[in-house]
């Protein structure tokens, strides 16, 4: 059963601290991406990447940054946590070549910032 | 840009009732178009997807067929059940990337 795991399901983190969240993918895809999700907000684009050490920008990418050391992981760090990044957090990962490919999330991190 | 706009919830049912969710979208040129749920706790996953004009993804008992000349791709079942109970999220895809809506919360009461 293909799998993207993360780290931990809830986080609960204080003002100023660095945070990482981390997901790991059994698929072998070459994107992933990071997610936040509020209410009536749906979700929105952190970062993604298309291969190892290869990063790009999503919609809503200041305050956070990420990490490809290895295809199969991708952290988003949190340099200095605010009260406004309290959020839940979701990985998802496809594989690459076309548009017609889904994309697999992870069971999502809700971290609360206070 | 593009973008993708579905109806706003919370939409209540009763058990065996017929449901749609109204999805819209505005593109360029003929992206893919997915519906995923998410169930209380969990992460999105894919539900259906179509992937040119007048294809029709169906899975679980919901359809939802690709219409160009409405750019729309609304989401249908004729019988839901309570476990049907989850937000509904309607995308596409443009460049290996999602867009999603702002999804649709729905309650099915037994």
């Amino acid at each position: 059963d293909v799998k993207v795991t993360q780290s931990s399901r809830y986080l609960v983190k204080r003002t100023g601290e660095k945070v990482f969240l981390e997901c790991v993918q059994d698929m072998d895809h070459e994107n992933m991406f990071w997610y936040r999700q509020d209410p009536g907000l749906g979700l929105r684009l952190i970062y993604f990447s298309y291969d190892v050490k290869m990063k790009e920008k999503g919609d809503i990418p200041e305050g956070y940054s990420v990490s490809r050391e290895k295809k199969e992981r991708f952290s988003l760090i949190l340099e200095s946590a605010s009260t406004n990044q309290t959020s839940m957090y979701l990985c998802a990962s496809s594989s690459g070549g076309g548009p017609n490919r889904e994309q697999f999330f992870g069971p999502g991190t809700r971290l609360t910032v206070l | 840009g593009d973008s993708v706009t579905q109806m706003e919830g919370p939409v209540t049912l009763s058990e065996e009732a017929f449901l749609t969710i109204n999805c819209t979208y505005t593109a360029t040129g003929y992206p893919s178009l997915f519906w995923y749920v998410q169930y209380p706790g969990e992460g999105l996953q894919l539900l259906l997807k179509a992937t040119k004009a007048d294809d029709k993804g169906s899975n679980k008992g919901f359809e939802a067929t690709y219409r160009k000349e409405t750019t729309s791709f609304h989401l249908e079942k004729g019988s839901v059940q309570v476990s049907d109970s989850a937000v509904y999220f309607c995308a596409l895809n443009r460049d290996d990337k999602i867009i999603f809506g702002k999804g649709t919360r729905l309650h099915i009461l037994p």
